[in-house]
């Protein structure tokens, strides 16, 4: 069964600090990958995706298949990183690709 | 500006009195999607639609109904409600068919008492 893990639901790490949220998925094909983010009083939006291979804000995410996992990492935290992240997975190939499974969320708490 | 509507934004209502939540996108996608979201459950996804007059069910369609009559709107309809479907509602739309980056709406509160 498809299935998206965040084991976090809570995250606190001062400014400055390297930040990683942890996401593992379960899937038997091979999954399109994402985090979404929803800031304060904003729309849940696209944060990145695995295929894009790009750096958004000074996050990336490698997608790691051995470990089934693709977590979203930062080297330094900003204060306006404060966020809910959601990972998600979709399947690749035919009605597999109609469906988009999200994680829980975690939380990140950026102090000051 | 391309975006995604919902209404109601907030609603309170009592269990068994049918209502629909509308969702409309003006970017001209094909897929939309409704999502529910609940604390410790993160969003679960309730019915999706590849375009007009194709949907189908998520992973929690229990409950609910959707129509798609028209590319732009993607109305969910409560026939009736119970107190388990107080939740935090989520319409999103994408270009394409597929589950790719989903623009989203900006909620609709729904309290069932």
């Amino acid at each position: 069964a498809q299935r998206v893990t965040q084991p976090e639901k809570l995250l606190s790490v001062f400014k400055g600090a390297p930040v990683e949220l942890k996401c593992n998925y379960s899937y038997s094909g091979s999954p399109e990958l994402f985090w979404y983010v929803q800031y304060s009083r904003q729309r849940l939006q696209l944060l990145l995706r695995h295929i894009s291979r790009e750096s958004i804000k000074g996050f990336t995410a490698d997608l790691n298949k051995g470990e089934t996992s693709f977590h979203l990492k930062k080297p330094f935290a900003q204060e306006e990183d404060s966020a809910m992240y959601y990972c998600a997975l979709s399947g690749h190939g035919g009605g597999a690709t109609n469906k988009l499974i999200f994680g829980t969320g975690t939380l990140l708490a950026v102090q000051p | 500006e391309a975006q995604v509507t919902q209404n109601p934004r907030y609603l309170i209502t009592v269990t068994g009195k049918k209502l629909t939540v509308t969702c409309s996108q003006n970017m001209n996608h094909e897929y939309m999607s409704w999502y529910r979201q609940d604390p410790g459950l993160g969003l679960r996804q309730i019915y999706y639609s590849m375009n007009v007059e194709v949907t189908d069910k998520g992973d929690v369609p229990e409950g609910y109904k959707v129509s798609r009559k028209e590319k732009r709107n993607f109305p969910l309809i409560l026939e009736s409600p119970s107190p388990n479907q107080t939740s935090l509602y989520f319409c999103a739309s994408s270009f394409g068919q597929g589950a790719y980056e989903q623009y989203f709406g900006p909620g609709t509160r729904l309290t069932v008492t």
